[in-house]
């Protein structure tokens, strides 16, 4: 079974810190998610990465597939960034039906 | 778009009540998806369809029923309601299966007393 570890379970920031969120899981996979979840129960997908590295305004998200790790970070960090930020990984060989999901790190931006 | 609406936001059930929980997108796609996220624990696979009379078991299917007889709606149904489905439930979709943004509602709490 595909284990999802992600870390740190809850980090509080300053707003405008630089903010890294860490993601290991333990089998080969196909892909891997990263999804923000606000207080309100949302779910709001932010990345999808088989490789490298992506960048959408101030989120960036690499993965090592060696190292079976990824990593997502926040620039400039505001509180409308807070909020949970979820990885998931999808077993090798298969799509979004073999997900494995970590539980999240809660993430609180301070004024 | 309004993407995947799912109804209702809120429920509180009696044991052994039965009820369905809609899901409905409106982005054509093939795949879709019900989760529960129970807290502290990550996201679990209910149930999911690959397309309109297709559908699978996930992780957790025990006490749940789904159909898929449009492409634009997967509804759950819960049969006798238990305590331990007390959750909050995620309906999702996705294009295809493999290398596509999944897309989710906005989920669904329920309660079972």
């Amino acid at each position: 079974k595909n284990e999802v570890e992600q870390s740190p379970q809850n980090l509080t920031a300053q707003e405008g810190e630089f903010i890294t969120i860490n993601c290991s899981y333990s089998v080969g996979i196909s892909a891997l998610h990263w999804l923000q979840q606000h207080p309100g129960g949302g779910i709001v997908s932010l990345f999808m990465l088989s490789s490298g590295k992506k960048k959408h305004g101030r989120l960036i998200a690499t993965i090592n597939i060696q190292e079976k790790h990824s990593s997502l970070h926040i620039t400039a960090s505001h509180p409308r960034d807070s909020a949970v930020y979820i990885c998931a990984v999808g077993a090798l060989n298969f799509g979004n039906e073999k997900l494995t999901f970590g539980t999240g790190t809660r993430l609180t931006i301070i004024p | 778009n309004a993407g995947v609406t799912q109804t209702p936001k809120f429920r509180i059930l009696k044991i052994g009540q039965s009820m369905t929980l809609q899901c409905t997108q409106d982005m054509n796609h093939n795949y879709m998806y019900w989760y529960r996220q129970d807290p502290g624990m990550g996201l679990k696979l209910i149930y999911y369809s690959v397309g309109a009379g297709i559908t699978d078991k996930g992780e957790v299917p025990n006490g749940y029923n789904v159909s898929r007889s449009t492409t634009e709606d997967f509804p759950l149904r819960l049969e006798l309601a238990a305590p331990s489905q007390t959750s909050v439930y995620f309906c999702a979709s996705s294009l295809t299966v493999a290398g596509n943004t999944i897309y989710f509602g906005e989920g669904s709490w329920l309660t079972v007393v």
